[in-house]
């Protein structure tokens, strides 16, 4: 199986701030990419997918592709205490998705 | 949009028993789903890829007789947990993938095996 990387932190950012989560994977034929929030106890939640290289935005999140390096990052602005929880990178294999272990994000305010 | 329901969302049984979970997608067709299983403090580990109308394909290591999966409708599988051990306790989540929507997760059942 392929493999994505993600430090598991915590990562503590203050309130306010910008909070940014790394993720790299290991299989170059990888063509969607996706990041998940998944609070204590409860299932994931997902909160963008991105397909080519560059960035995407969503509202106070931005994802950022760049398939030479195999590294897609998620960018919070204006971080707040309620996105304190697991962030979790996914990569297709084919039809499934392989996870990162999850990088817990503390947002202290 | 794409919406996942699963149920129950919490299930507590005797060991020797069997627990059936189901999935299913409320505003779209699915004809494939995923069932996942997490151990606390852990990462999600696909456990098999369920097929309307065929085979479930299971990850290595899985045990096809002990985790049963039925697939009999587009927008119905289940999870039958046969014979379940303490050992089986934990947090069972289904997926399903919806074009455009990306992959949706169900609420997840936590099972706990006494």
């Amino acid at each position: 199986q392929k493999e994505v990387e993600q430090n598991s932190g915590p990562l503590s950012v203050p309130e306010g701030a910008i909070a940014s989560l790394n993720c790299t994977y290991s299989d170059r034929g990888s063509q969607s990419f996706f990041w998940y929030r998944q609070y204590s106890g409860k299932s994931p939640e997902l909160i963008m997918f991105i397909y080519s290289n560059g960035d995407k935005e969503d509202g106070r999140f931005t994802a950022q592709l760049n398939k030479a390096s195999q590294y897609v990052s998620l960018l919070i602005r204006d971080s707040q205490p309620s996105d304190s929880a697991t962030y979790l990178c996914a990569v297709n294999e084919g039809n499934k998705l392989v996870f990162g272990a999850g990088t817990i994000l503390r947002v202290k305010s | 949009g794409a919406v996942v329901s699963q149920h129950p969302s919490r299930v507590i049984c005797k060991s020797g028993t069997s627990v059936k979970i189901e999935c299913r997608s409320l505003d779209f067709q699915a004809t494939t789903m995923f069932w996942y299983r997490q151990f606390p403090k852990q990462s999600l580990m696909l456990m098999a890829t369920s097929n309307e109308g065929s085979k479930a394909t299971y990850e290595q290591g899985v045990e096809k007789d002990k985790f049963l999966i039925n697939h009999a409708s587009l927008t119905l599988s289940t999870l039958t947990v046969t014979s379940a051990h303490p050992e089986d306790s934990s947090f069972y989540i289904c997926s399903a993938d919806r074009v455009g929507y990306g992959y949706t997760f169900g609420s997840g059942t936590r099972l706990t095996v006494v």
